[in-house]
């Protein structure tokens, strides 16, 4: 059974910093792997979606990385802002649509 | 993208009634699903909501506890039945194409405490 696990699960930086966000799985045999992030009281919004056949994928001042081999993604943030504060969540993608999610990472970014 | 309304977007019910809570899509989609936040944790899958047909739950769920319509291909329903403060959760709608490596979206969730 697929596990997903983000590491820490916690950060405060200060504003402008760059960021690194950790997620690792269990099971290679994943057909993406998807980035969101929740803001408190929201939904989830969808960041970055990478394919098991890519190695990663940029939109703007984000960028995250696959690496089926070693069971690992991460989610590179470039020149944090305040508004960037949220909990990012990466999942699983499964044939069906069906994501298994990790618990997430808060981030907080400190003027 | 799709546009995700759900409803209601937060309610306090007492112990032993149930609610239902909407999910509306703009477009038809192939798939739409349930998932449960509880307090602190990450989402779970509760169940496929299958337009015409009873729903698919995941382990650990069942009809009788959390049962889900879909009626057509841009709106279902999920009940949360006898509450119990258990179930005090965020319940998020998301919906799918069907299109495989395209992404799934969510709904603005709705947040039940149960007092």
């Amino acid at each position: 059974k697929q596990e997903v696990t983000q590491i820490p699960a916690a950060l405060s930086v200060p504003e402008g910093e760059n960021l690194v966000l950790n997620c690792s799985f269990t099971d290679s045999a994943i057909y993406n792997l998807q980035w969101f992030r929740q803001d408190p009281g929201k939904g989830l919004t969808s960041l970055l979606l990478i394919q098991s056949s890519q190695r990663e994928q940029t939109s703007g001042r984000l960028n995250a990385s696959l690496d089926k081999s070693s069971g690992r993604s991460t989610l590179y943030i470039a020149a944090s802002q305040p508004g960037d504060s949220a909990t990012y969540l990466c999942a699983d993608g499964g044939s069906q649509g069906n994501l298994i999610f990790g618990k997430g990472t808060k981030l907080s970014v400190k003027p | 993208s799709a546009v995700i309304s759900q409803k209601p977007s937060r309610d306090i019910c007492q112990r032993g009634t149930s609610l239902t809570i909407q999910c509306q899509v703009d477009s038809q989609v192939t798939m739409m699903f349930w998932y449960r936040q509880q307090p602190g944790q990450s989402l779970t899958l509760i169940a496929t909501a299958n337009q015409g047909s009873e729903a698919t739950y995941e382990s650990g769920f069942v009809i009788d506890k959390f049962p889900i319509s879909r009626p057509n291909l841009t709106f279902s329903t999920l009940t949360v039945s006898n509450m119990s403060p258990e179930d005090s959760s965020i319940y998020l709608c998301s919906v799918w194409s069907g299109a495989l490596n395209t992404e799934a979206f969510f709904g603005q969730g709705t947040r039940l405490t149960v007092v």
